[in-house]
């Protein structure tokens, strides 16, 4: 079946420091991929997504390509923030009749000043 | 922007009592989802629903049973809550087609309900 692995956290990081969280899939055909981000006390929103190999999923400085032949998706920030701490899901979409969305166990992220 | 909310943000049910968790979505969305979340475990599918009436197990769905009535409300039912069932719970909802009949899976969720089973 399919299946996601993130790397375990937390993650604690200086600000301004790179991010990187990695996430490998395993999955029959061509699966969506997605990032979703949980802040403190939400539920989850989507950060960024992609659809097929090769492409770029970016938003809000985040960065993600969908690497077909590695089968990754890593979560790459420049520089980041103390308002970035918060809980990151790599996920897997994939339709077949119905959709299907397979999450990782997500992974905490915590920026100190 | 598209909205889903939950009847409650936090719960405290005793051993044995039946439990309702209420979803609404006001986008008019096909597809409702049911999660729990638990630390280390990540998300795991309760069940979720393509249409009104329609309901389909997801990885874990002992224990547990929905209803869709209406379309934009799904909501799970606790039978006989236990105490393994503490958790924090997940709604979500997604739109299968748009209105240019592409493909959109994007998941929208809501805020989440904490569950504590005494």
């Amino acid at each position: 079946g399919d299946s996601v692995t993130q790397m375990e956290g937390p993650v604690t990081l200086s600000e301004e420091a790179f991010l990187t969280i990695n996430c490998t899939y395993t999955a029959t055909g061509y699966p969506s991929l997605f990032w979703y981000v949980q802040y403190p006390g939400e539920g989850l929103q989507l950060l960024l997504k992609a659809t097929k190999a090769d492409d770029k999923g970016s938003n809000k400085g985040f960065e993600a390509t969908y690497r077909k032949e590695t089968t990754s998706f890593h979560l790459e920030k420049g520089s980041v923030q103390v308002s970035d701490s918060a809980v990151y899901f790599c996920a897997l979409n994939r339709f077949g009749g119905y959709q299907k969305v397979t999450f990782g166990t997500g992974t905490k992220l915590q920026v100190i000043p | 922007d598209v909205k889903v909310t939950q009847s409650s943000r936090y719960l405290v049910k005793r051993t044995g009592e039946k439990v309702f968790l209420e979803c609404v979505q006001d986008m008019d969305h096909e597809n409702m989802f049911w999660y729990r979340q638990d630390p280390g475990l990540g998300l795991r599918l309760i069940y979720f629903s393509y249409d009104v009436k329609m309901k389909e197990k997801g990885d874990i769905p002992e224990g547990y049973s929905v209803s869709r009535e209406k379309k934009e409300r799904f909501s799970l039912i606790l039978e006989s809550a236990s105490t393994n069932q503490t958790s924090m719970y997940l709604c979500a909802s997604s739109l299968f087609f748009d209105w240019r009949r592409v493909v959109t899976d994007t998941q929208y969720f809501g805020p989440g309900t904490r569950l504590t089973v005494l």
